[in-house]
Parts: structure tokens; sequence; C-alpha cells
């Protein structure tokens, strides 16, 4: 199975400042059509995970675009550019390009 | 407005079954891709299982083979998990999701599953 490594694994941020979540994947998420199924989400506490960002880097309907995310093959980025308190919460990432899909350990959040 | 509504979750003592069913509407379900995305209480997000959008191919998790069996009825618009063989392992909040490994763009608020005598 494809291991899906996060860090950090706890994150504490000052209001308004930057934050950002490294995602590492024990093989190549590029898959044999040309797409690379890197998937980010956001569960906030007591709540079913959110998806923010999908194919790496496109940001879902509704998210701010304060969220941005970056990389390739085997190395990806999940940034905030000015950390909001709704931000709080586990940051996933996932790869979907090898079955079974797989999850990082999960990045948590939290305010200063 | 998408919707995906769990239900079937409980206490089941180890070794028993349990099924879970999850309503979609909102969209066009027999298009897409389903899953099931368990959470072990305070812990990580892990895939069960994927099934297409005719059930014509499914996929499973190793730990899970042979125990669980995803299946779906179109004309329902509904997903379900037949899970037999239940360990303690088991426990955990089980997410009906929709797409498949490219998509999981909507999440369902969970059914709780409890293995324990």
């Amino acid at each position: 199975d494809v291991v899906m490594t996060q860090s950090p694994l706890s994150l504490p941020v000052t209001l308004g400042q930057p934050a950002s979540i490294s995602c590492r994947s024990s093989q190549s998420l590029v898959h044999s059509d040309g797409n690379t199924y890197l998937i980010w989400f956001q569960q906030r506490p007591g709540q079913s995970p959110r998806r923010l960002i999908y194919q790496v880097s496109n940001r879902d309907s509704g998210v701010p675009d304060r969220f941005s995310g970056s990389g390739s093959g085997t190395d990806f980025t999940l940034k905030i550019s000015r950390v909001e308190a709704e931000d709080v919460g586990i940051y996933y990432c996932m790869q979907g390009t090898h079955w079974p899909e797989t999850f990082g350990q999960g990045t948590k959040v939290e305010i200063k | 407005e998408v919707q995906l509504v769990e239900s079937g979750g409980g206490l089941v003592q180890p070794g028993g079954s349990l099924r879970l069913s999850c309503a979609a509407s909102g969209f066009t379900f027999s298009s897409y891709w389903m899953s099931w995305v368990r959470q072990a209480p305070g812990k990580g997000l892990e895939c069960v299982a994927n099934i297409k959008s005719d059930g014509s191919a499914k996929y499973y998790v190793d730990s899970v083979k042979g125990r669980f069996t995803i299946s779906r009825d179109n004309a329902k618009n509904s997903l379900y998990l037949q899970m037999n063989s239940l360990r303690a392992d088991d426990t955990a909040v089980y997410y009906c999701v929709r797409g498949g490994s490219y998509l999981k763009d909507y999440w369902g608020q969970g059914t709780l599953v409890t293995v324990s005598s």
C-alpha cells in the first residue's frame, strides 16, 4: 500500500499568519491517465470531513481562496495564507491513484 | 443539494453482523461510484470499500475482505454495507461518501458502529 506521511502532525498557528502542511507519498501519485489523484480534506471538530482540494491544486466550490494546494510526484503541500479561527481542525491528504486509497495521519491545526 | 444519510449503526457483539444503509438524494445516484470510509474513535480515516456506478466492480481494503460486502440499489438511490464477523477493531464511525478513489466530494454525517461484548 502507498504510505502517506504528513508533517507536522500538530500545527499551532497565530491568527492571520500563514500555515503549511506537507504530505509525502511512498510512490509517485501520477496515474497512467496522466492525472495526479491527491486530495486534501478538512475535518472540523465534531464534523464529517469536507473536501478542500482535488487533483493536487483544484479548490472546491465554496472553499476560501486562502487555501491552496501544490506539488507533484510524491511531494505535496497545503497552504493557508492567513489562518482564521474557522480553520481549526484536522487536515488529511489522501491518494486515489493506487488501490487501496490511503490517507495521511492527519495534521491538527490549532490557534496559539 | 447533495445529501447522504447513513443509518444502521449500533452496538453489536464480536462475531455479529450489521447492515449499514445510505440514502442518497440531490444528484443522479446511478452515475457515481460510491464509497464507505470509516474512522475509529480518535483516529484517522480508512476507505473500506468502493463500488462502481452500476455495481459491476467492487474494491475492498484487505482488512475487511471476505467479511464486508458493499452493494447498491440504484432504483432506490441507496448504498449498503453488509458487515459480518465483526471484530473490536471494526469499531468506528462509518461514512457514506460520493465518488470512488478520484472524487470523494460529499460525505454523510456518519453512523457509529461499536463492536463490544
